[in-house]
């Protein structure tokens, strides 16, 4: 199974700052990994697939970069509601083998 | 608007069974493939299982192969989960989400692309 490990575990920035997220895979994945948002008590959201392409009706101050084993979200301008967990998920060998990163809390500073 | 909603959620015993549903509406549901991903209580995210457009196709995390079973009845609009031989690690919010879904090269990528609100499956003594 390929891993996918996610650096910071948390992060606290404040209203305005820019963040970026880190995901790394244990082996190359081309530009399949996406990224999603969970706030808490609610179901993720996709932001961001195929590496850098946003999904419809996200906000363009989120962008993803990256291909093969390393990968970045990035947020240009931090708003009141992006504080919450992102994940990354690989999307090589879809379904079995789809694996999600643990996760980054983005918290207000 | 696409819509996903589960139910089917409670608290049971080890070893017992439950069985979740998901009803959605807003798309051509049977045009997609469709999965259920849970998360335990504090912790990620984890894939259970995937069904195809056409139920031709079902896949299993190893970690529930052998005790639950997918399904979809496409004329209902309507996804299953069949949950026997529940364990404590089951515990979880179970999530019912639409995969996004890119075939080439003999190889398949995808993606969740909507959830539902999701529904809590307790497995207690």
């Amino acid at each position: 199974d390929i891993q996918m490990t996610q650096s910071p575990s948390s992060v606290s920035a404040s209203v305005g700052d820019r963040v970026t997220i880190t995901c790394r895979a244990s082996q190359g994945i081309s530009s399949w990994l996406a990224w999603y948002q969970q706030k808490p008590g609610k179901a993720p959201k996709l932001l961001i697939y195929a590496a850098s392409s946003l999904q419809s009706g996200v906000p363009s101050r989120f962008s993803g970069s990256g291909s093969g084993t390393d990968f970045t979200l990035t947020i240009s301008s931090l708003q009141p509601e992006d504080f919450a967990t992102y994940y990354c998920q690989q999307a090589n060998s879809f379904p079995l083998g789809v694996t999600f990163g643990q996760g980054t809390r983005l918290e207000i500073k | 608007e696409v819509q996903l909603v589960e139910s089917g959620g409670g608290l049971v015993k080890p070893g017992g069974s439950l069985r979740l549903s998901c009803a959605a509406s807003g798309f051509t549901f049977s045009s997609y493939s469709m999965n259920w991903v849970r998360q335990a209580p504090g912790k990620g995210l984890e894939w259970v299982s995937s069904i195809s457009s056409s139920s031709s196709y079902i896949y299993y995390a190893d970690s529930v192969k052998g005790r639950f079973t997918i399904s979809r009845d496409n004329a209902k609009n309507s996804l299953y989960l069949q949950m026997n031989s529940l364990r404590a690690e089951d515990t979880a919010v179970y999530y019912c989400a639409r995969g996004k879904v890119d075939c080439s090269g003999g190889s398949c990528y995808g993606y969740f692309d909507y959830w539902g609100q999701g529904t809590l499956v307790t497995v207690s003594s």
